[in-house]
């Protein structure tokens, strides 16, 4: 499987500031997606990052509040804007490759808004 | 859209005895169900997975059956070690080509030596 690194792996964060999450991978993929994991909570899509145009939100998500990146099919990058401590999470990167339907994550950045 | 439920959210099992964890899906095109481990500040780690053609998959302690009909599907893990002790995490996918995963709330699997 694809190695996928995120840069931050932790941050502390003021609230009313913002946050961007790289996600990187060592091979080209299809799918990238950005997931949210609240504390002791399952696992929350965010987006599907789509290479060369708008990403897909999901409900309850808008652009605004966590615009996406995808500038090629090895790297995505996650804004938190205008942080509050709702927003403290783990975030995480997945990627789909090819046809198949496996998806392996990213180590995720845990992000605390104080 | 499709929903996934996890049963269930604690389980506490003798070392060497069987864990069993149940998922049920809504969504009758869902056609692809892995599961995953999340070890204890890790990513969850997809262990196992079957697609909507098979009854069945195994892989040495662990298993994976599917009800299309009752629209359900089990992690099953045999012979049971400390390092199986983690939250596991049922998933479906909605449909061919979206590949996007919904998923279950999770089982906190704790193994008793």
């Amino acid at each position: 499987s694809a190695v996928i690194s995120q840069k931050p792996s932790r941050d502390i964060c003021q609230r009313g500031t913002s946050l961007t999450i790289q996600c990187q991978v060592d091979s080209q993929v299809t799918m990238m997606f950005w997931y949210r994991q609240q504390p002791g909570q399952s696992l929350t899509l965010i987006a599907t990052a789509n290479q060369g145009s708008e990403a897909t939100y999901e409900s309850g998500f808008v652009i605004d509040k966590f615009p996406i990146s995808r500038p090629n099919l090895t790297f995505s990058t996650l804004t938190v804007s205008n942080m509050s401590p709702e927003d403290s999470s783990i975030y995480l990167c997945s990627v789909g490759t090819g046809g198949a339907a496996e998806q392996y994550f990213g180590p995720g950045t845990r992000l605390t808004v104080t | 859209g499709e929903n996934v439920e996890q049963h269930p959210s604690t389980l506490s099992v003798q070392e060497g005895d069987s864990a069993v964890i149940k998922c049920t899906y809504s969504d009758s095109a869902s056609n692809y169900f892995p599961w995953y481990k999340q070890e204890l500040g890790k990513r969850p780690q997809l262990i196992i997975d079957i697609r909507s053609n098979v009854g069945e998959k195994k892989d040495q302690r662990i298993a994976v059956t599917l009800n299309k009909t009752a629209k359900h599907f089990s992690l099953h893990i045999t012979e049971t070690q400390p390092e199986d002790s983690a939250v596991y995490f049922c998933a479906a996918r909605l449909r061919q080509g979206a590949q996007k995963l919904v998923f279950g709330q999770g089982t906190r699997l704790t193994i008793n030596p």
